[in-house]
């Protein structure tokens, strides 16, 4: 398994503002994802960030509006930029270990924000 | 369509009353199945993984099975400590494309 732990675990913005989340593993990972869950929802899958490329988005989300950054293979960040309240949602980093021998995803405890 | 379906939304059971939770798929190509509980608030916890049709895991008062359409996640004289969300998800043979299900809310009363 990893420890994962991402900062902030919580914060409160003003519209049109922009927040960066951290996201640190205590072990080298091949894989970061990033997800958002809104509330009473499932995860939906935002982004994979890839070590030394761009991240590889999903249907719906674009670099501009999430952005992220992956320096080495134990940290990423995620950017939520001119958020506005529709962006309110937990976001959640999880990894695929190098050595876990499976594809199992551990989650981080998740980033919840509010835009007000 | 790559699809995952949990059933019911929600359940309430009284304590020690077994019950089963459902997760139905549609993937082109399974990789793996995964069961994650999720308190309010944290992150999900991994549960089990599942590879093929047959397999069965177990831990402490949870077992989880899988057939080639389904899983299922079945709790054994669960407790109050039990209520959380539990989420499956599938990966499918696409790498880096894993799926979740909309969850089911459990709710143990004692």
């Amino acid at each position: 398994s990893a420890v994962i732990s991402q900062k902030p675990s919580r914060d409160i913005c003003q519209r049109g503002t922009s927040l960066t989340i951290q996201c640190q593993v205590d072990s080298q990972v091949t894989m970061m994802f990033w997800y958002r869950q809104q509330p009473g929802q499932s995860l939906t899958l935002i982004a994979t960030a890839n070590q030394g490329s761009e991240a590889t988005y999903e249907s719906g989300f674009v670099i501009d509006k999430f952005p992220i950054s992956r320096p080495n293979l134990t940290f990423s960040t995620l950017t939520v930029s001119n958020m506005s309240p529709e962006d309110s949602s937990i976001y959640l980093c999880s990894v695929l270990p190098v050595t876990s021998g499976t594809d199992t995803q551990y989650f981080g405890p998740g980033t919840r924000l509010t835009v007000l | 369509e790559d699809q995952v379906t949990q059933s019911p939304e929600a359940l309430r059971l009284q304590e020690g009353e077994s019950s089963s939770l459902n997760c139905s798929y549609t993937v082109s190509g399974l990789r793996g199945l995964f069961w994650y509980r999720q308190d309010p608030g944290k992150g999900p916890e991994f549960l089990f993984t599942l590879y093929s049709a047959g397999e069965e895991k177990e831990k402490e008062r949870l077992k989880a099975t899988l057939t080639k359409k389904e899983s299922f996640l079945h709790i054994t004289a669960p407790k109050p400590e039990d209520s959380a969300t539990y989420l499956c998800a599938v990966q499918a043979y696409n790498f880096n494309k894993f799926y979740f299900g909309s969850g089911t809310k459990l709710n143990v009363k004692p």
